[in-house]
């Protein structure tokens, strides 16, 4: 596609529900990066997928959280048991990986905006 | 850990006035974005900046990264409505072997008409 899009764009769920997020990065583009955005917290890296390996999962707050990539593109995001401190806008990311960040631009989608109950 | 500051938090200016907004890291900057986020949208790429001393200008707005301040300024002249938004900086860190984007908590700003 021509940009990184997200899936679903809003979600309200209960608290204790399982939700999945999902991701599709621009076409070619290897690296994928999600992030959290909580109000007064800024973003704040959660995962980062190289191909389908996740090399840094050094952000993910619980065991809650997991994430994977499937064909080197599409990528869930699940939360377990969600709580109402899960509640944020999920943006996912992605870039060429040729060179890393400081030369490749990275593009976010529009983001999740989870809501818990 | 590397931690980006950002200056002001808020801004309100009215259109057609210039405006400037800072980002201060703790350690040296290798690689600065500035990206521009509306609400309920993505984070919309500006401008990325790499050498010392660079400044680069899309339209209205320009930016510079200052090494040796570890500090970048965009800068806005000519302010429009559509400029409004939240303007966040993000440097490229290397931890735990692999790279990624730390942001400051941004700027938000209003332009009056």
């Amino acid at each position: 596609g021509a940009g990184v899009s997200q899936s679903p764009s809003n979600k309200v769920t209960e608290k204790g529900k399982d939700v999945e997020l999902r991701c599709d990065p621009i076409s070619g583009h290897t690296a994928l990066y999600w992030y959290r955005q909580s109000l007064g917290q800024g973003l704040e890296f959660l995962i980062y997928f190289q191909g389908n390996s996740a090399p840094d999962k050094s952000g993910l707050p619980s065991d809650r959280f997991s994430a994977e990539r499937t064909g080197g593109s599409v990528s869930t995001l699940t939360i377990q048991r969600t709580q109402q401190e899960d509640s944020a806008v999920y943006l996912c990311a992605s870039s060429l990986e040729v060179g890393g960040l400081a030369k490749n631009i990275q593009y976010f989608g529009a983001g999740t905006r989870l809501s818990v109950l | 850990s590397q931690e980006l500051e950002q200056s002001p938090q808020s801004l309100i200016v009215q259109e057609g006035k210039n405006l400037t907004i800072n980002c201060t890291s703790s350690k040296t900057l290798y690689g600065l974005y500035w990206y521009k986020q509306k609400y309920g949208e993505g984070l919309i790429f500006l401008m990325m900046l790499q050498k010392g001393g660079e400044e680069k200008s899309h339209e209205k707005i320009t930016a510079k990264l200052d090494e040796k301040k570890q500090q970048s300024s965009l800068h806005i002249t000519a302010s429009q409505p559509s400029h409004a938004g939240i303007y966040l900086c993000g440097a490229v860190i290397t931890q735990g072997g692999s790279e990624k984007l730390v942001f400051g908590k941004g700027t938000k700003l209003t332009v009056n008409p």
